[in-house]
């Protein structure tokens, strides 16, 4: 079975510092990773994601992530950390098409970004 | 185009008493979810829709019944709520249930069982 651990709930970063959420999954069989963005009071919102091919993801916002296979990682980072980056995020494993093919979520990151 | 909406935003219930929350999309989206999503635990499945007609449980469908008898509605059901249910309901929907096929989320709704 799939699953996903983020590590640490909440993260503190100063405006312009260096944002980094780390996301660590668990499959059997070659994931595919998302990573959610939930601003207050919205809904999820997709930030980027790893189907296949290049391991290193751009999304939006400035927002990127790597996979690496060998640390079972997909953390996700922004050189530097905007007071609207201020939001819960979500890391997110699926596999595979038809019915496997379900998102497992973790637990959510809250990230706050100090003026 | 709206998306993905989501009916009532708010609701508090009594213990034992029903209601129903409604999805709604205009993406002609074949598939749609509900989920369930509670401090420190992230979302979890409750039922998710592979097509009009259609039906399966996901990870936490006890005490909840769906139906999607048009496409481009989900309706979440609690026949008896409970405490245990107060929470964040998201409704969400997709082209597809493969990994290339993007789900996109309403805003959610706050209930609250007292």
């Amino acid at each position: 079975a799939q699953s996903v651990t983020q590590l640490g709930s909440h993260v503190s970063v100063s405006e312009g510092a260096l944002v980094l959420l780390r996301c660590n999954y668990s499959s059997s069989v070659p994931p595919y990773l998302f990573w959610y963005v939930q601003y207050p009071n919205q809904g999820l919102q997709l930030l980027l994601k790893y189907t296949t091919g290049a391991t290193l993801v751009k999304g939006i916002n400035g927002f990127e992530a790597e996979f690496k296979k060998s640390e079972t990682s997909f953390h996700l980072t922004k050189p530097s950390a905007h007071m609207s980056d201020a939001a819960e995020y979500f890391c997110a494993v699926t596999v595979g098409s038809g019915n496997t093919g379900k998102l497992i979520f973790g637990q959510g990151t809250t990230l706050q970004v100090k003026p | 185009n709206a998306g993905v909406t989501q009916t009532p935003k708010f609701r508090v219930l009594k213990t034992g008493q029903s209601m129903t929350l409604l999805c709604a999309q205009d993406m002609n989206h074949e598939y749609m979810y509900w989920y369930r999503q509670d401090p420190g635990m992230g979302l979890r499945l409750i039922h998710y829709s592979v097509g009009e007609g259609t039906t399966a449980k996901g990870e936490v469908p006890d005490g909840y019944n769906v139906s999607r008898l048009k496409k481009q509605n989900f309706l979440l059901g609690l026949e008896s709520a409970a405490p245990s249910q107060t929470s964040v309901y998201f409704c969400a929907s997709s082209r597809g249930i493969g990994p290339l096929d993007t789900q996109y989320f309403g805003p959610g709704t706050r209930l609250t069982v007292l």
